[in-house]
Order: C-alpha cells, then structure tokens, then sequence
C-alpha cells in the first residue's frame, strides 16, 4: 500500500466518544487525503492536507477535525462520534508537481469504525 | 462541483469477453480522469490517467477512453479474466481550480464468470 499505514485497522465505540484515527506515510508525498466510503456514496472526501499544518475542508467535513504535525502523519479526530459516522475511513497520498499525474493518489489499508 | 455517475448495476460477463464500465460526469470538463480498482477490504489502487486532450489511452489489456462531447469515459478490460472481478471508480478534479481534490464515483462491480 505504497507505505502508508492507518491505526486502527478496526475500532467499535459508543456514541459522544472522542475518536482519533491515524494516518502514517514513509513517501514523504505533500498532499494527504481523509475519505469516508459508505455503499452507495462512494468514496467522500473529509479533509485533505497540502502540507505541514495546511490543511482545508472536504465535500463531508462537520463533525471531523484534523492536524498534521509532521510530513508523514496525518490525523483525523470525530470530537463526539455519532452513529451516522460508522463508516471505513481512507488515507491517501499524492505527490507534489504541475504534471496532472502527480494527482494519482495512493490509498491506505482503510479503518473499519463502529459508533454504537 | 463535479456530479459523477457510473454504471449503478453490476456488471457480471463471461471470462474471455471484453468488459465495458460507463463513467458520465455533469458541470464542467476536467482536465484528466483517474480509474481505480477496489478490492473487498481494500483501498482502491490507481488504474490508468487520460487527459483532456487524450481520446484514448492503454495498457496492457485496458483501454481508456475519454470524450468530452458526450461527458463521457469508457474503461475497457478485454479478455476479461476471474481475477478482474473487483469495482471500478472512476474520478475527477472536484472543480477547475481543485486540481488536488478528487470527487470519486460509486463505482461499478465487476463480476467474471469462469
């Protein structure tokens, strides 16, 4: 998966309950993405990152904050988790560049999360 | 923004024939589509990029195809295989000035019956 890892791989918690997903890359890519895929919606883009402590909203961002600290890491947080939040949750990467083929964007192993 | 859509049913052909994905996209025209491939429990895995100003692109036994007419892009697999059974995303630019931002399809499921 193109050394990029998400802890956890699975997670179960009940509702009102923080939640901190995280995002680890060895590829050293600037841009780094949070989707959300539930069926019949797709692939939903949450928050993404163009580098260090820049970072903006996506297409489903209320309710889901982010932070990138450093290059490789990239963390996504449900403050209160709602039930309606129990989706598979995607990392991805791409590269910085003018060429459109640096927007090929690597995907993580996805985190299965559970809000009961 | 961008609107996507895909073939909504699935797709089930027989091994050997050529398999053909549908991917119709609304506002304006991008300039470049991705295709992924999905497998169950798995993130999706780049597939083939095709410009703008590309009609057609390949590789191996897939074939892209672009047409900014009609809105349209067709993904071909030919001499389908059982080990192409998977779903396909296609995706573009969110907007003209989002290039880094990627607005996926549902998808299509692609099923190759041995």
């Amino acid at each position: 998966d193109a050394g990029i890892t998400q802890s956890p791989r699975h997670k179960v918690t009940e509702t009102g309950t923080p939640v901190t997903l995280r995002c680890h890359q060895t590829e050293n890519h600037r841009y780094m993405y949070w989707y959300r895929q539930d069926p019949g919606h797709g692939l939903r883009l949450i928050h993404y990152s163009y580098g260090v402590k820049d970072t903006d909203k996506g297409e489903v961002s209320d309710g889901y904050s982010v932070s990138r600290s450093k290059t490789e890491d990239f963390l996504l947080t449900l403050e209160s988790a709602t039930s309606s939040q129990t989706s598979v949750y995607f990392c991805a990467i791409s590269e910085f560049g003018q060429a459109v083929e640096y927007n090929e964007q690597f995907f993580g192993p996805g985190t299965r999360l559970t809000v009961l | 923004s961008q609107k996507i859509e895909q073939n909504s049913e699935a797709l089930n052909i027989q091994e050997g024939k050529t398999a053909t994905l549908t991917c119709n996209y609304t506002n304006y025209s991008p300039a470049y589509l991705q295709w992924y491939r999905q497998d169950p429990g798995r993130g999706p895995v780049f597939l083939l990029l095709i410009r703008e100003n590309e009609k057609e692109k390949r590789k191996e036994r897939l074939k892209v195809t672009f047409d900014t007419t009609l809105k349209q892009s067709l993904f071909h697999i030919t001499a389908s295989q059982p080990a192409d059974s998977a779903t396909y995303l296609c995706a573009l630019p969110v907007s003209s000035g989002s290039a880094r931002q990627l607005t996926f399809g549902s998808g299509t499921q692609l099923t190759v019956l041995p």
